[in-house]
């Protein structure tokens, strides 16, 4: 069966700092991954999508960037976190488009 | 624009059932979900439409209405452990079928 991991669980960070939040997909291959933010009481905003390793789709701008450098990994990323950035982060995958995406953990990421 | 609506909150009698209604107005369908999520936790996949009728599956029910831009989802036998929030999405058939998360509703079950 398929596992979605997604690490780490809770983040708490400087402005200023970097970020890496990793997530890895196991018993799929080529899945559709995607990054998306929750802000308190709201829904789930999508920040970015992948189809194929090296294919990113971003969908809001802002200081945030994905990667996908494996089949079955993917990576957010930012060089320099604001307050704004706080949130709630999943990441979650797909068998292919338009199909029901499958949650990882998430990550609870403070700023100070 | 996409926009999907859906009550804020609803309150329920344990054992009873609960119907929660989501419009949604997008351009472009290409099916609809409903997902579970409990307080801190992430969602977790219940229920896929892509055609008009309904769907079930045990106690959850859901229903999809494509010329109405309208679904609901209806929980019977209601238990404590179903208070959490409820999330409709629709699937873009545009724009790399995208979807569309509701802001959800926060279903309070009481004893």
């Amino acid at each position: 069966s398929q596992t979605i991991h997604q690490w780490p669980a809770t983040l708490v960070q400087p402005v200023g700092s970097p970020l890496s939040l990793e997530c890895t997909v196991e018993g799929t291959s080529n899945p559709n991954l995607y990054w998306y933010r929750q802000a308190a009481g709201r829904g789930l905003q999508l920040l970015f999508y992948s189809v194929g390793i090296g294919q990113i789709s971003s969908e809001v701008p802002q200081n945030l960037s994905a990667s996908r450098p494996q089949d079955r990994q993917f990576i957010l990323s930012s060089k320099k976190l604001l307050l704004s950035d706080s949130g709630f982060y999943l990441c979650a995958w797909s068998p292919g488009r338009g199909e029901p995406q499958h949650f990882g953990d998430g990550t609870r990421l403070s700023i100070l | 624009g996409q926009n999907i609506d859906q009550p804020t909150e609803m309150t329920a009698t344990e054992g009873a059932i609960v119907q929660i209604n989501c419009t949604y107005q997008t351009s472009g369908f290409n099916g609809l979900f409903w997902y579970q999520q409990h307080a801190g936790e992430a969602p977790t996949f219940l229920s896929y439409n892509v055609l008009d009728g309904l769907e079930e599956k045990g106690r959850f029910s859901s229903f999809l209405s494509r010329s109405k831009g309208y679904s609901y989802l209806l929980l019977k036998e209601l238990q404590m452990k179903d208070s959490a929030s409820y999330l409709c999405a629709v699937s873009l058939n545009t724009g790399g079928f995208k979807t569309i998360f509701g802001a959800g509703t926060r279903l309070f079950v009481k004893a």
